[in-house]
């Protein structure tokens, strides 16, 4: 089974400032998919980046990249010239290539906060 | 990217009486849709996962006579939680899937329901 893992239950971050947010998981499959979400006060689920774990380069997604580390098993989201909008809990998931009924297995979150 | 609609928004009842959830993907078609269930300042925790046509599969521990879901067709799921109880108020959110391995999730904006 899979796991992920979110050690940190909250941070804070001035705005502007940079601020990263980690991510560890346990799988014995060599190909598979991670993805970060975003969870706004609004409580609508979504999508920040995603990483195909068979690719070495790491995502980027305008101020959002991730470094991936495949054989530490870590995923942390970097957060660049951090804004308001972007205060929200985070959520590290992982899923497996196995087909349509794969399911998301989920960290437990971090919650975000940019202070103005 | 890929909208995903729930109805109600919030909803209120009364212990004892059934209410039903819809998820809809309006722009595409959804081969796999799930449930979760998220209590505040927590992960979402998958409840089943149902293909369009099948009963749904449920995870463990989940009443399935309690959280009745139908996959009637490609764009519609449906949650009826009978016989509501106060300790089944909660936010549950859907999500759709077009099957593709590593495919992403599309997440409905959630339905708070709380039960008197």
């Amino acid at each position: 089974a899979q796991t992920v893992t979110q050690s940190q239950p909250e941070m804070s971050v001035q705005e502007a400032e940079t601020v990263t947010l980690s991510c560890t998981y346990d799988t014995s499959e060599n190909n598979y998919y991670l993805f970060w979400y975003k969870q706004p006060p609004s409580r609508q689920m979504i999508l920040v980046i995603r990483q195909e774990a068979y690719k070495q380069q790491n995502a980027t997604e305008n101020r959002f990249s991730v470094n991936f580390q495949k054989a530490a098993k870590s995923f942390s989201l970097k957060i660049s010239d951090s804004q308001l909008g972007d205060t929200a809990m985070y959520f590290c998931a992982f899923i497996p290539p196995t087909g349509a009924n794969s399911k998301l297995t989920f960290g437990k979150g971090i919650t975000l906060s940019v202070r103005p | 990217g890929a909208v995903v609609s729930q109805h109600p928004s919030w909803v209120i009842c009364k212990s004892g009486t059934s209410v039903k959830i819809e998820c809809r993907s309006l722009d595409f078609q959804a081969t796999t849709m799930f449930w979760y269930r998220q209590f505040p300042k927590q992960s979402l925790m998958l409840m089943a996962t149902s293909n369009e046509g099948s009963k749904a599969t449920y995870e463990q521990g989940v009443e399935k006579d309690k959280f009745l879901i139908n996959h009637a067709s490609l764009t519609l799921s449906t949650l009826t939680v009978t016989s509501a109880h106060p300790e089944d108020s909660s936010f549950y959110i859907c999500s759709a899937s077009a099957g593709l391995a590593g495919d992403e999730q599309f997440f409905g904006p959630g339905t708070r329901l709380t039960v008197l």
